[in-house]
């Protein structure tokens, strides 16, 4: 049973740390996405990739944040500083080629908190 | 992409079907109705999608009305375990493209 894996699953850093969060999407899945969850926004996009191009990263905010595609299995957010308003759950999710599948599937979330 | 409307919460009780509704007024000819959901502490899960044509899976069915500016989603014999958040999305193509998240509407499964 194919699956979205993320790591770690729950981090707790004081402001100021790097963090760095790893998604290893479905393998042959050719679209990665970044998503983010608070209850005050909900889910919103942050960044996505299709074939390790970065597409949009429109939702993330420039000065801290930055998401890789070193390769076609591993995609990487990473927060430098972090602040406290970056508490929330990330979560990533891959997706088929178009045409192929209509789903995207999405991994468990790294739950961050920011202290 | 078009912007959906649910209402905020609905319940049903065990073993009953579930219709939950979506307004989709502005949807555009080739975009999709995408159903995901989301069980607390766990990432969105997809349901089903439809473009036209009413749709059924192994959970549940979809009922896009003609003029496609609204639809239901509906769990034939909803359980405990379907006590999740529903989001309905519109999009062009689903998996390869963002999906806009709304506030979704929130389902209790009664006992």
């Amino acid at each position: 049973d194919a699956r979205v894996t993320q790591t770690p699953r729950h981090k707790v850093t004081e402001m100021g740390q790097e963090v760095t969060m790893r998604c290893q999407p479905i393998l042959g899945h050719n679209t990665v996405f970044w998503y983010r969850q608070t209850m005050m926004q909900g889910l919103e996009l942050l960044a996505y990739f299709r074939n390790r191009a970065p597409l949009d990263d429109s939702g993330m905010p420039k000065d801290r944040f930055s998401a890789e595609m070193p390769d076609a299995t591993l995609a990487t957010l990473k927060i430098q500083p972090s602040e406290p308003r970056d508490s929330a759950v990330y979560f990533c999710a891959s997706g088929l080629p178009h045409g192929l599948s209509y789903e995207q599937y999405f991994g468990p979330g790294t739950r961050l908190t920011v202290t | 992409d078009a912007k959906t409307t649910q209402p905020t919460s609905m319940d049903c009780a065990e073993g009953r079907a579930a219709n939950l509704p979506c307004n989709h007024s502005t949807i555009s000819g080739n975009e999709y109705v995408y159903w995901y959901r989301q069980i607390h502490s766990q990432g969105p899960q997809y349901i089903i999608h439809g473009l036209k044509n009413n749709e059924t899976n192994e959970m549940a069915s979809l009922i896009i009305t003609e003029d496609r500016k609204s639809s239901t989603l509906i769990l034939p014999h909803a359980t405990l375990r379907d006590t999740a958040v529903y989001y309905c999305i519109v999009s062009y193509t689903g998996a390869n493209s963002k999906l806009t998240f709304g506030k979704g509407i929130t389902l209790s499964v009664r006992p």
